[in-house]
């Protein structure tokens, strides 16, 4: 089954402690994105990535990092978490092309307290 | 830039009414423009694109260059239909930028 999993779905950690969040696609799409999801503020783009190695910040990548090592893998990085980063996380992934669907992850909530 | 307004944070109809999703644009070029639907507690999910002017579930959207606009459109509202609606643009990086949502109410 086509399909973008993320983990883990939920997390609660202290502010400071480093965090990863995993996003995995299957369809071998060559873009991908993470997204916070925020009352009031719809989605913002935190990074994307056109491809292995081509990373790039969107509008709010402050406090964030990411890597693509891998086609498949884009993971979301907290270095040091703060409680402005409670917030609802997703991911998504397509091919470069016109008209492309964007396939979303199941969502990740974390809570920084 | 890019830029996707929905002027409409909340709305809320009642079921077999008419509904219309307002969504209104900025950029410069030639833009994609779709339409994502979030269910409670669920993904977001691709609803309809501008390119294929389909119909799904009933609804319709047309995008008038003239008007900057894409609004979102189903002549009958269902229950069902109860969710937060994200309209948005693909101009011409890969980037897509969305609006803020307007979340739907059909009340029996």
């Amino acid at each position: 089954e086509a399909q973008v999993t993320q983990n883990p779905r939920y997390l609660i950690t202290v502010t400071g402690k480093k965090l990863t969040v995993t996003c995995s696609q299957n369809m071998n799409h060559e873009y991908m994105s993470w997204y916070r999801q925020d009352p009031g503020l719809g989605l913002r783009q935190i990074y994307y990535s056109m491809n292995v190695e081509v990373t790039d910040k969107g509008d709010v990548p402050e406090g964030y990092k990411v890597s693509r090592k891998e086609k498949r893998n884009f993971p979301l990085i907290l270095e040091s978490p703060s409680p402005n980063q409670t917030s609802l996380y997703f991911c998504a992934s397509r091919q470069i092309a016109a008209g492309e669907t964007q396939y979303f992850g199941p969502g990740t909530r974390l809570l920084v307290l | 830039a890019q830029r996707v307004t929905q002027p409409e944070k909340l709305l809320s109809v009642f079921k077999g009414a008419p509904v219309e999703l307002k969504c209104n644009y900025s950029y410069s070029g030639s833009p994609e423009l779709f339409w994502y639907v979030q269910y409670s507690r669920q993904r977001l999910q691709l609803l309809l694109r501008h390119i294929s002017r389909e119909s799904i579930k009933g609804f319709t959207a047309d995008l008038n260059k003239g008007e900057t606009s894409f609004h979102l459109k189903k002549p009958f509202a269902q229950e069902e239909d109860s969710a937060m609606y994200y309209c948005a643009l693909k101009g011409g990086s890969e980037k897509l930028v969305f609006g803020k949502g307007t979340k739907l109410t059909v009340n029996p």
